[in-house]
């Protein structure tokens, strides 16, 4: 079954450092992955996804991921946190029938 | 971007009775919606798919007959929590894709609270 895992509940970030959420993957095929993420009182938003192509996907608000088939890895990155990047971040896999499910997400709290 | 509302934002109800969730996508047809539940510091768990025209589908372990879902038309999807219970107290999120199944738009969800 297609699942992704975030192995980290939270991850603090001083700001300007870059910062990393960590995601693995597994799937039978080739991956469909996302990150979405979810700002208070707001719907999830559509950060950026891996089809094919190259590993670093670039996405919205400064982020990327690089996808590592090797360690079946999908981990979203930016080189240097901004404060209003503090949210909860999804990662997320498609399933074979279409339909998108989601890790248990990752609160980032970026620290002034 | 596309745009999905959710009414209401958020309910409280007694417990046995129903609540109606409505989902809205605003500026594009769907004729497939999604159901999601958001327990605290849990992931988004996939309930069920909205079909305009045809039944919904479910995902297993959910009861089809407490989440009732009716894709009334091209633009509007509702979740009827039947005979709410307080473990029924959730965040509810609706999602709409736009073309492909990779391009989905989220509700901002609705809290309900059964007491």
């Amino acid at each position: 079954a297609q699942s992704v895992a975030q192995p980290e509940d939270q991850v603090n970030v001083a700001e300007g450092n870059p910062l990393t959420v960590k995601c693995t993957y597994s799937v039978s095929g080739n991956p469909y992955l996302f990150w979405y993420v979810q700002y208070p009182n707001r719907g999830l938003q559509f950060l950026l996804k891996y089809i094919t192509g190259d590993n670093l996907v670039k996405g919205s608000y400064g982020f990327e991921a690089e996808f590592n088939k090797s360690q079946t890895s999908f981990h979203l990155k930016k080189p240097s946190a901004l404060v209003s990047d503090s949210a909860l971040y999804f990662c997320a896999v498609r399933r074979g029938d279409d339909k998108i499910i989601f890790g248990k997400g990752t609160r980032l709290h970026i620290l002034p | 971007g596309a745009v999905v509302s959710q009414h209401p934002s958020w309910v409280i109800c007694k417990s046995g009775t129903s609540v109606k969730i409505e989902c809205r996508s605003l500026d594009f047809q769907a004729t497939t919606m999604f159901w999601y539940r958001q327990f605290p510091k849990q992931s988004l768990m996939l309930m069920a798919t909205s079909n305009e025209g045809s039944k919904a589908t479910y995902e297993q372990g959910v009861e089809k007959d407490k989440f009732l879902i009716n894709h009334a038309s091209l633009t509007l999807s509702t979740l009827t929590v039947t005979s709410a219970h307080p473990e029924d107290s959730s965040f509810y999120i609706c999602s709409a894709p736009q073309g492909s199944a990779d391009t989905q738009y989220f509700g901002p969800g609705t809290r309900l609270t059964v007491l």
